[in-house]
């Protein structure tokens, strides 16, 4: 595997579902990133962990919660979600948060029914 | 509040032809503006950054011009080619800290025709 590489691609989950989102990153980067992608709107910056501390918690309701056990690895676990939390969730990392070029995974298309 | 916006939602060019996608932005205070790409099924794509005391960098095919004066970026593809069909986003980084916060603007779908 190379790059970022994100699981599963596809998630159909119902208001009162738990699931968790996997991101890694396979490029020895220190920071990791979580953007929410919704139709018509700009990438939603959603969280920041840099060398597995998170340094950025864009206001995001407590239904998401992120984990970064270490510096490849990033899962959002998601409760109790609303149909309009549905959107392409993109995982990104990047050298350190000093580098604003980012290495972006291919998502993970989520579904709230 | 900060926002970075695009001109038009939607550019259709031929093939062969030169592509100019334009990004507007509120932040004076920041550093770097990049611009990425989108294909379907895919992450975005970095593409080419410019340094904010810089007006004009250019890349293989592509060139990206910075006008502080009215806060506008654009991204010029020469010679525009079908694999080029994606969807387009500028997004700068306020120097507030290294906090990796990078705002992006909505895109602009830029379809080839052949």
């Amino acid at each position: 595997e190379t790059g970022v590489t994100q699981t599963p691609r596809h998630l159909v989950m119902g208001m009162t579902n738990k699931k968790s989102l996997k991101c890694e990153q396979h490029l020895g980067h220190n920071a990791m990133y979580w953007y929410k992608q919704s139709a018509k709107k700009p990438l939603e910056l959603m969280f920041v962990y840099n060398f597995k501390e998170q340094t950025e918690n864009n206001s995001v309701p407590s239904r998401f919660s992120p984990e970064c056990p270490n510096s490849s690895h990033l899962f959002l676990h998601l409760h109790t979600l609303q149909p309009e939390d549905s959107a392409l969730y993109l995982c990104a990392s990047s050298s350190g948060t000093g580098s604003y070029e980012q290495y972006f995974g291919p998502g993970t298309r989520l579904t709230v029914t | 509040g900060e926002s970075v916006g695009l001109h038009l939602p939607t550019l259709s060019v031929q093939e062969g032809d030169n592509s100019i996608i334009n990004c507007a932005y509120s932040n004076s205070a920041s550093d770097y503006f990049i611009w990425y790409k989108q294909e379907s099924g895919k992450g975005p794509q970095f593409i080419i950054d410019i340094r904010s005391n810089m007006d004009k960098r250019q890349g293989q095919r592509v060139t990206v011009l910075l006008n502080k004066t009215v806060k506008h970026l654009s991204l010029q593809i020469a010679a525009t080619q079908p694999g080029d069909s994606a969807v387009y986003f500028c997004a700068d980084r306020p120097t507030f800290g290294n906090t990796g916060k990078l705002i992006f603007g909505q895109g602009t779908t830029l379809q080839v025709k052949p």
